[in-house]
């Protein structure tokens, strides 16, 4: 079964860095785009990025840009997600998806079960 | 880049059908097919409901067909059902990102 496991809650204070991950099982990671939609309680979805684990190519959402830095592992099949100093309108729930193919275009088919991120100022 | 336009909120009957509306610009979803649509339940992932305008993934129900003309996207419910209750996002790919609509609620009265 194709799944993606995400690293649990976190709480933290702004300005603290965090990184939270994803691993993926079931299929072979490196070929297949994977990417971070952010939710703000109660709010809409929105892209941050996206990772092509295989040789890294990464494309971030214009909003996301020099915000936040996704990265991977591919030998242990796993997605990252960071922010070096964080705020409070970073509290949000993150949710890793893998891309249903090959394209950058191509929507998100899997999901992990989202990893809810809060900073307190 | 600015998100895809949806209503706030579509609500009918058991048996009944609805249609959400998605509109973009010809930078987005009107320039190219990949429209894509995702039904939500609260506190839970988005899960794939339609790709590529019109085309259902496997497993999902032949009650959900989209469809798209210039600028405007659509995702039609018919036959609605107490289970279909929850949020909906319409997203488009714009050459170098993801955008996402604003989201919809469906409420079956």
């Amino acid at each position: 079964e194709v799944q993606l496991e995400q690293s649990g809650a976190e709480v933290k204070k702004a300005g603290e860095f965090l990184k939270i991950s994803c691993k993926g099982s079931g299929y072979i990671f490196s070929t297949y785009w994977i990417g971070w939609v952010r939710q703000i309680p109660g709010k809409g979805l929105e892209s941050m990025g996206i990772i092509y684990p295989d040789d890294s190519d990464t494309r971030y959402s214009p909003s996301f840009q020099g915000q936040v830095t996704i990265s991977v592992d591919k030998s242990i099949s796993t997605a990252y997600l960071q922010w070096s100093s964080l705020k409070a309108s970073d509290t949000a729930m993150y949710y890793c998806a893998r891309l249903r193919g090959t394209y950058a275009g191509d929507p998100f088919n899997i999901w992990g079960q989202g990893t809810m991120v809060t900073v307190s100022s | 880049q600015s998100a895809l336009t949806q209503p706030a909120s579509v609500s009918g009957s058991p048996g009944q059908s609805i249609t959400i509306s998605c509109t973009g610009t010809s930078s987005d979803l009107g320039g190219n097919n990949y429209v894509s649509w995702y039904q939500q339940y609260p506190g839970k992932a988005p899960k794939l409901m339609i790709y590529d305008v019109s085309i259902r993934p496997s497993g999902v129900s032949n009650r959900f067909s989209g469809s798209k003309s210039g600028n405007t996207a659509s995702l039609t419910i018919s036959g609605l059902q107490a289970e279909d209750d929850g949020d909906y996002y319409c997203s488009s790919y714009t050459g170098s990102s993801t955008v996402f609509g604003t989201g919809t609620k469906v409420s079956v009265l």
